[in-house]
């Protein structure tokens, strides 16, 4: 597509429910990141994918969270028994290689657990 | 780990000039990104700096000095569309991943 497509767009869930959230990068993009923007902080970094090497995981914040890239093209960040400090935007991220120096954004998925 | 420092909230005057800030700590330097964000909306990009220097780019210009961890981003002739939020960005340690700092919001006024 012509761009970061991310769903969606907003999500409200009870506390202890899963989530999947998605993101279509731009195609023939090899490299995908995940971020999470809370109220008033800078972008967290969560998990890193380059085409078929294994991914980098050092920003997940526990166990709960957990993401896959199926076809070197579509990810989905997966939060299980999600908690109220889980409430942010995640924000996808594609580039065309691991070395471009410019990420195109998705508008993120807002999620509020409540 | 990588330390980025930037004001939390500037003010500007439409039609005048605005210079944020980004101070940074980090080991094996390799690059440092501007993006520009508007309220619920994607960051898109604004600039990268490798080497020291100026690199301008129409109203928006981009400033680095890697001796001094230091960078700016420089709008001239202000717009009520600036106001909006400047991440500052750096990737370093061979890592294909940068780091952000928390955002500077620009309010810009009549």
């Amino acid at each position: 597509g012509a761009g970061v497509s991310q769903s969606p767009s907003n999500k409200v869930t009870e506390k202890g429910k899963d989530v999947e959230l998605r993101c279509d990068p731009i195609s023939g993009h090899t490299a995908l990141y995940w971020y999470r923007q809370s109220l008033g902080q800078g972008l967290e970094f969560l998990i890193y994918f380059q085409g078929n090497s294994a991914p980098d995981k050092s920003g997940l914040p526990s166990d709960r969270f957990s993401a896959e890239r199926t076809g070197g093209s579509v990810s989905t960040l997966t939060i299980q028994r999600t908690q109220q400090e889980d409430s942010a935007v995640y924000l996808c991220a594609s580039s065309s290689d691991p070395g471009a120096n410019v990420l195109t954004f998705g508008a993120g998925s807002r999620l509020t657990v409540l | 780990g990588q330390n980025i420092d930037q004001p939390t909230e500037m003010t500007a005057t439409e039609g005048a000039i605005v210079q944020i800030n980004c101070t940074y700590q980090t080991s094996g330097f390799n690059g440092l990104f501007w993006y520009q964000q508007h309220a619920g909306e994607a960051p898109t990009f604004l600039s990268y700096n490798v080497l020291d220097g100026l690199e301008e780019k129409g109203r928006f210009s981009s400033f680095l000095s890697r001796s001094k961890g230091y960078s700016y981003l420089l709008l001239k002739e202000l717009q009520m569309k600036d106001s909006a939020s400047y991440l500052c960005a750096v990737k370093s340690g061979g890592s294909y991943i940068p780091t952000f700092g928390r955002g500077t919001s620009l309010i810009v006024h009549p």
